[in-house]
């Protein structure tokens, strides 16, 4: 079964200052994709960055970017000049190549520090 | 372009009760996925409907049902309430499969009292 573990429940990151956020996973697939979710107090899961296994090079949005480590199953989020408006819970999550259904890890809550 | 609308935003049934809650996809979008969000469970996923068909399921007993009409537009049913069925329910929409992203609503907040 895929799984994915967020380890860290909590962080705080000063504003302006740059924040990674650890996600692992398992699975013997190897065609699947990445992403990270911010869920903001409006409630609302807005992507953040996807991943595409089979491209090594790690994705980038803006202030957004992954380390993605295939080999050791790891996706990390890290976030650049941090600003108020960044801090919600981030999900990492995971699905395989030709399937549907979302496996996400339990949630970082963000806080920013003005 | 008009995001994943779900209503009601809010809910309260009493136990034993039944509730249906209703979610429209992007325009375009075929794929609409649902998912329970509790601070216990986290996320879990309910069931996928891709062109009128359930093409995927989750480990949800049979009291949770769903549908997709021919205009993509999504139904969720939750019969004889539990407790434990208070939840944030989420609905997501895709193209296809879920690999390019999926785009979630602002959920509906379901307490069973």
């Amino acid at each position: 079964a895929q799984t994915v573990t967020q380890s860290q429940p909590e962080m705080s990151v000063q504003e302006a200052e740059t924040v990674t956020l650890s996600c692992t996973y398992d699975t013997s697939e190897s065609d699947y994709y990445l992403f990270w979710y911010k869920q903001p107090p409006s409630r609302q899961m807005i992507l953040v960055i996807r991943q595409e296994a089979y491209k090594q090079q790690n994705a980038t949005e803006n202030r957004f970017s992954v380390n993605f480590q295939k080999a050791a199953k790891s996706f990390s989020l890290k976030i650049s000049d941090s600003q108020l408006g960044d801090a919600a819970m981030y999900f990492c999550a995971y699905i395989p190549g030709a399937n549907s259904k979302l496996t996400f890890g339990k949630g970082i809550t963000l806080s920013v520090r003005p | 372009k008009a995001g994943v609308t779900q209503t009601p935003r809010y809910l309260i049934k009493t136990r034993g009760q039944q509730v249906t809650l209703s979610c429209s996809p992007i325009s375009g979008h075929r794929s609409v996925s649902w998912y329970q969000q509790t601070p216990g469970q986290g996320l879990q996923f309910l069931f996928e409907y891709f062109s009128e068909t359930q093409r995927n399921k989750g480990n949800f007993p049979g009291r949770f049902s769903g549908r997709q009409f021919s205009n993509s537009r999504s139904e969720m049913n939750v019969s004889t309430l539990e407790l434990g069925d208070s939840a944030l329910y989420l609905c997501a929409s895709s193209l296809g499969t879920g690999g390019r992203g999926y785009t979630f609503g602002s959920g509906t907040r379901l307490t069973v009292v």
